[in-house]
Order: structure tokens, then C-alpha cells, then sequence
């Protein structure tokens, strides 16, 4: 069971470069999420998907898109990144509903400089 | 605002040690609240999940309580290995129209030889 895989796990950009990070689940999960996490700050929610065909701002969505791209994928667009983007960003899928578990993937560390 | 707070912040115990992590939210309305383990360089891994009407959830050496009266949560490690390492993370659910997870900044533990 590979669960949320994520890619790329590490990646250097340059200012005002974009860059596209990559999420897939296969455990059938209908909602999908990106969150970043920063040193000493809770994760935060960027944007979520709640089922196929559906995308919504979470708490941090500026500088970011997102795309569903089916119900497996999930990926989050940087199109012109800056310093503060830089973090470790989180995939996770959720059979949807409350009580429900998140799975979360192993991250993608990114650094703009 | 909705706000969960982590005490304490980072904690150190030897192997075979017993320790409590706690966690204390202002988060309404109340859904869940999750204990979550994130090993360095890994995502978030679910620990426990407990509603309104549970006081207590065990999940091996990890047993989880929970006082909604008081709005508190607690996670009791029992006989620590080092693979207990890891940050620990509360996590609480508010659910109007759709869950909203709200994180707490994590309690770092180190478990030495």
C-alpha cells in the first residue's frame, strides 16, 4: 500500500520560478488537501479538494493553484515563487466527512532563494 | 479564534520512562480531536481519534484522554522506546459546513538510552 505519495521530496527554486508539486492516493480517498508547514507553526490548511470537480481556499492559498485532476491527484501549482514560500508542504487524503482519518504524505521540502 | 496550545514544547525522558503530553483548545464547534506522530523528515501519522462522548482511546503503548468540559487533552506515553522520537501533534476538529482541522504546534519528544 503506497497510501499519499508525493513528489518531488526536496526542490531548490529560484525567485519567480514556478513549479508544480505532485500528490496521488490510492486508497479511494474523495477529499484531498495541501498544507504547509513552517518552524514553529501548526500546519496550515492551503487549499482542499472535498471530491472530484471540486476545489476550495483553505487558510493560506495566496501564491498558490491547485488542480483535481481526477480523484487520485492532487497537485499544487507555485507559478512565480517567493522566499516566504519556502516550507515543507504536505499532501493528505481523507475518506471525507467528520472522524474520519488523514492520511498524510512524506512531504516535499522546498527552498526559493 | 479557534487556537489549540501544546504543553510542553519540547521534552526529553530516558528509555522506559513513562511521560504525558498535553493539549488545551479553544476550537467550537468541537468535532474530534486527533493525536497525530510526525517522525523527523516524515508526515503526520494518525495516533487516536475521539469524539464528544469518549474519555479514552488506547492505541498501544499510547493511550489518549479527553475533557471537553474543560476543553483538555492529554496523550500518556508508557514505557518510552527511542523509536518514540518524534513530535507529537494535537489536532482538533471543528465541522460547520466541512471539517476544518485546526494544529497545534507540536511537543517535541527525545527519548535517550
Amino acid at each position: 500500500n503506497a497510501g499519499v505519495t508525493q513528489t518531488p521530496k526536496f526542490q531548490v527554486l529560484k525567485t519567480g520560478q514556478s513549479m508544480t508539486l505532485q500528490c496521488a492516493q490510492d486508497m479511494n480517498h474523495n477529499s484531498m488537501y495541501w498544507y504547509r508547514q513552517d518552524p514553529g507553526m501548526g500546519l496550515r490548511l492551503i487549499y482542499y479538494s472535498a471530491s472530484e470537480g471540486t476545489t476550495d481556499k483553505g487558510e493560506v492559498p495566496n501564491g498558490y493553484n491547485v488542480s483535481r485532476l481526477n480523484k487520485r491527484e492532487f497537485s499544487l501549482r507555485l507559478e512565480s515563487a517567493a522566499p516566504s514560500q519556502t516550507s515543507v508542504y504536505f499532501c493528505a487524503s481523507s475518506v471525507g466527512g467528520k472522524n474520519y482519518g488523514y492520511t498524510f504524505g512524506s512531504g516535499t521540502r522546498l527552498t526559493v532563494v | 479564534k479557534n487556537q489549540v496550545e501544546q504543553s510542553p514544547q519540547s521534552l526529553i525522558i530516558l528509555e522506559g520512562k513513562n511521560c504525558t503530553l498535553q493539549c488545551n483548545y479553544t476550537v467550537s464547534p468541537f468535532s474530534n480531536l486527533r493525536w497525530y506522530k510526525q517522525d523527523t523528515g516524515r508526515g503526520p501519522v494518525s495516533l487516536t481519534i475521539m469524539t464528544f462522548s469518549e474519555n479514552t482511546k488506547s492505541n498501544g503503548r499510547y493511550t489518549a484522554t479527553l475533557d471537553a468540559d474543560t476543553k483538555q487533552s492529554s496523550l500518556h506515553i508508557t514505557a518510552s522506546q527511542l523509536s518514540d522520537s518524534a513530535s507529537y501533534i494535537c489536532v482538533v476538529s471543528a465541522i460547520t459546513i466541512e471539517e476544518k482541522l485546526v494544529f497545534g504546534k507540536g511537543t517535541k519528544l527525545t527519548v535517550n538510552p
